[in-house]
């Protein structure tokens, strides 16, 4: 069965520095990843997704099949990154995203 | 429109009663979902519709909930004789196709459920 696990609920990092968000999935086949992101008071949006190796709003997340992580980072947070961001799963047969607990981000000045 | 709408905002009502929330999807999106985001659990799938036709309701936690989609366009998720724990942001996603890699899902704003 596809799992997504977020394990930390709360991050707090001061601005300037790094950002990590873990993310850890189980899946036996070649999965799809991306990361949503809510920030306060708007929709749940498409951040970005593995395949594309793209940076949005300074953020990348490579996927690490021997640890099966998607770790997102950024080095150097900014405030207005505060927001919930979720990491989600999919794969071409499912046809619907796994989502983790989700990780609450503040930044503080 | 220009994305997902959801209504109502927010509906309050009492143990027991049923409840239905409505979904209208981008203009040409096939694929739409419905999922529930409760307070430290997360986004949980509720079901799948591909046009008129869901092929995935597994997520659907017991047969007081049900979903139609009619004319591949809006859809309406019941709950019948709702329960405390029902108490949720219900949110709508559609894609163009499915959730391909290349294919964005688009989510409404959701509709906060509170039973009281």
């Amino acid at each position: 069965a596809q799992r997504v696990t977020q394990p930390e609920k709360l991050l707090s990092v001061f601005k300037g520095a790094p950002v990590e968000l873990k993310c850890n999935y189980s899946y036996s086949g070649s999965p799809e990843l991306f990361w949503y992101v809510q920030y306060s008071r708007q929709r749940l949006q498409l951040l970005l997704r593995h395949i594309s190796r793209e940076s949005i709003k300074g953020f990348t997340a490579d996927l690490n099949k021997g640890e099966t992580s998607f770790h997102l980072k950024k080095p150097f947070a900014q405030e207005e990154d505060s927001a919930m961001y979720y990491c989600a799963l999919s794969h071409q047969g499912a046809q619907k995203l796994v989502f983790g607990q989700g990780t609450r981000l503040t930044i503080n000045p | 429109g220009a994305g997902v709408s959801q209504s109502p905002s927010n509906k309050v009502t009492e143990k027991g009663k049923d409840v239905e929330l409505r979904c209208d999807p981008i203009s040409g999106h096939t694929a739409l979902y419905w999922y529930r985001q409760s307070l430290g659990q997360g986004l949980e799938f509720l079901i799948y519709f591909q046009g008129n036709s869901a092929p995935d309701k597994s997520g659907l936690p017991s047969d007081r909930f049900s979903a139609e989609r009619t004319g591949g366009s809006v859809s309406t998720l019941t709950i019948q004789r709702t329960q405390q724990e029902d108490s949720a942001v219900y949110l709508c996603a559609s894609s163009l196709k499915g959730t391909g890699v290349y294919t964005e899902a688009f989510f409404g704003q959701g509709t906060r459920l509170t039973v009281v």
